[in-house]
């Protein structure tokens, strides 16, 4: 079955220091992935998606996120934290079986960042 | 240029009612998709529509139900509301499979 972990309930930051958010898929096929983040009573903004080329891909706000193909991972990284940060973090995958959600995102439960100052 | 625009913003219910939540996507994109998200899970998909035709469905009951107009709006309909059915409902536009933009969302409580 195809499915998305994100592994962390909640990561906690100190403003400043370096932060990364982990996510690994099951896919078949090749995988298009996906970061969204959630504030407080809000909808999912787009951060970043990886269809094919470069494994680090750079998106929204600073945060960039490292695909690797052995480790079926797509970790979200940035380099240095901000207060703002802090909200939740869904990770993404296109739905490539024959079942009627094709084409659609299977998404993790999502992980809180907290960064404190 | 306006995003993807919902409707209500929030609404309470009560069992057995019947409900409809609205969405338009951004101009241009033809198709249309639903979520359901539970609190503290990530959202589940519930249906896409593209050019007023349903192309996807996700694993819900028949009680949930929607439709695409001519303007590519689309409305979501959910009948003999259970306690379960409060979440915010998501609406995702697009221009093709992938790289979708979602609105801010429907809170629904049932109660």
């Amino acid at each position: 079955a195809q499915s998305v972990a994100q592994p962390e309930d909640q990561v906690n930051v100190a403003e400043g220091n370096p932060l990364t958010v982990k996510c690994t898929y099951s896919v078949s096929g090749n995988p298009y992935l996906f970061w969204y983040v959630q504030y407080p009573n809000r909808g999912l903004q787009f951060l970043l998606k990886y269809i094919t080329g470069d494994n680090l891909v750079k998106g929204s706000y600073g945060f960039e996120a490292e695909f690797n193909k052995s480790q079926t991972s797509f970790h979200l990284k940035k380099p240095s934290a901000l207060v703002s940060d802090s909200a939740l973090y869904f990770c993404a995958v296109r739905d490539t079986g024959n079942g009627g959600s094709q084409g659609n995102l299977i998404f993790g439960k999502g992980t809180k960042l907290s960064v404190k100052p | 240029d306006a995003g993807v625009t919902q409707s209500p913003t929030h609404l309470i219910k009560t069992r057995g009612q019947q409900v409809t939540l609205r969405c338009s996507p951004i101009s241009g994109h033809k198709s249309v998709s639903w979520y359901q998200q539970v609190l503290g899970q990530g959202p589940q998909f519930i249906f896409q529509y593209y050019e007023k035709e349903e192309r996807g469905r996700g694993n819900f009951p028949d009680r949930f139900s929607a439709r695409q107009f001519p303007n590519y709006s689309s409305e979501l309909n959910v009948n003999a509301l259970l306690l379960g059915d409060s979440a915010l409902y998501l609406c995702a536009s697009s221009l093709e499979r992938g790289g979708y933009t979602f609105g801010s969302g429907t809170r629904l409580t049932v109660v």
